[in-house]
């Protein structure tokens, strides 16, 4: 089966740092994605992470550990154009199966 | 044109019409899929297409008919829908279905989504 938690809401201030957790228990989990939405706009790819580690893409960073079905995203500088729900998605299977969390809706003030 | 794009945006219908959801991907990929996004859940997926032939049917109701006629093209049908069918529907490609690969053939990308209403 698949699960995947994540935080509904989070606040953090401009230029600040801001963890965004996930935790999944996923069978056949082959890695894990994590897509930013604005409001009333589609998803859009951050990152694909399937070796554990840290992989930092510019003042984004993503981090997963398989053994303990866990992954954070983290952003750093925040701006108030990062306020956006952010979707943890795994990806198993043989195929293009991926099961996508509730998302955490962020929200960056002055 | 670039990217994947929807039509229409937005619809309105009651119960007992029958209406169409288009995407087309101007990305060369080879899968599509349509999903389902409603207010604080996570999105569902429906319906996967890998080459216009449907590799994945999620359970879902037969009042959605997916249509696939080539791999830039894919289609909901909805007819008889109930008010809990509104919601953001969502379809994305990617460029191929390999699984267990790196983000450039597993990354789906999305389009703008249709916000339907049914009355």
């Amino acid at each position: 089966g698949q699960n995947i938690d994540q935080p509904t809401e989070m606040t953090a201030t401009e230029g600040a740092i801001v963890q965004i957790n996930c935790t999944y228990q996923t069978s056949g989990f082959n890695g894990l994605f994590w897509y930013q939405q604005h409001a009333g706009e589609a998803p859009t790819f951050l990152s694909y992470n399937v070796l554990d580690g840290l992989e930092e893409k510019g003042r984004f960073s993503s981090f997963l550990s398989r053994s303990k079905g866990y992954s954070y995203l983290l952003l750093k500088e925040l701006q108030m154009k990062d306020s956006a729900s952010y979707l943890c998605a795994t990806h198993s299977g043989g195929y293009q199966k991926v099961t996508f969390g509730t998302g955490t809706k962020l929200q960056v003030i002055p | 044109e670039t990217g994947v794009t929807q039509t229409p945006r937005h619809l309105v219908m009651g119960m007992t019409n029958k209406k169409s959801l288009k995407c087309e991907q101007h990305l060369g990929h080879n899968a599509m899929y349509w999903y389902k996004q409603s207010a604080k859940k996570p999105l569902e997926l429906m319906f996967v297409y890998s080459l216009e032939e449907r590799v994945e049917n999620n359970s879902v109701p037969s009042r959605f008919s997916p249509e696939c006629p080539n791999s830039s093209h894919l289609f909901l049908h909805l007819h008889t829908l109930q008010p809990e069918d509104s919601a953001l529907y969502l379809c994305a490609s990617s460029q191929d279905l390999a699984g267990g690969g790196r983000t450039s053939t597993d990354t789906q990308y999305f389009g703008p989504g249709t916000r339907l209403t049914v009355l």
